[in-house]
């Protein structure tokens, strides 16, 4: 079966940084995507990886080790418009590539 | 512009009736995907498409049903069956590795 842990809630204050963890065990792993949600909205592309290390795009890095079943999500510079939910999840290539998500990280920036 | 939509944004229906969550998209997309989330909680897989004609069950398809007839199309109907239907409900396409998602459909069934 698939299983994606990441937590469930966070807090962290506007400039700092935080790390958003995800430990995943699932066959077929083919990629892992980060999205950003805001309440009630849709889901928006963050970052992908597929080979082991860091992949960093502006503010935002992504980091893969799949030999240890783990990733994670910096945010740097931390702006109140940060706050929303960070889905992990991971890409199936024995299941049409499919996408199972974890439940979530509520990120929640105070000034 | 280019994207998906859903509609409508919010629904309401009572217990015991069918109801049908449209999705289009003109992206030229070949796969598209039915997702429900549950406040709190992670995007679980109802169904998915990834051709004209064929589609397959995800994780969570009981109660649910869909039809692929045109490329741009997916829609996904919520039957009588399905024992918790209130629910923000996401479609998807794709081409290729990543998942752009609609604006998403609030069915609330009472």
């Amino acid at each position: 079966g698939q299983n994606i842990d990441q937590p469930t809630e966070m807090t962290a204050t506007e400039g700092a940084i935080v790390q958003i963890n995800c430990t995943y065990q699932t066959s077929g792993f083919n990629g892992l995507f980060w999205y950003q949600q805001h309440a009630g909205e849709a889901p928006t592309f963050l970052s992908y990886n597929v080979l082991d290390g860091l992949e960093e795009k502006g503010r935002f890095s992504s980091f893969l080790s799949r030999s240890k079943g783990y990733s994670y999500l910096l945010l740097k510079e931390l702006q109140m418009k940060d706050s929303a939910s960070y889905l992990c999840a991971v890409r199936r290539n024995n299941a049409g590539n499919m996408l199972t998500f974890g439940g979530g990280t509520r990120l929640m920036v105070k000034p | 512009d280019g994207g998906i939509t859903q509609s409508p944004k919010y629904l309401f229906r009572k217990e015991g009736q069918n109801v049908t969550l449209s999705c289009e998209q003109n992206l030229n997309h070949d796969a598209m995907y039915w997702y429900r989330q549950d406040p709190g909680q992670g995007l679980r897989l109802i169904y998915y498409s990834q051709i004209v004609n064929d589609f397959q069950k995800g994780d969570i398809a009981e109660g649910y049903s869909v039809s692929r007839e045109k490329k741009e199309s997916f829609p996904l109907t919520v039957t009588s069956a399905q024992k918790n239907p209130t629910a923000f409900y996401l479609c998807a396409s794709a081409r290729g590795r990543e998942q752009y998602f609609g604006p998403g459909t609030r069915l609330t069934v009472t």
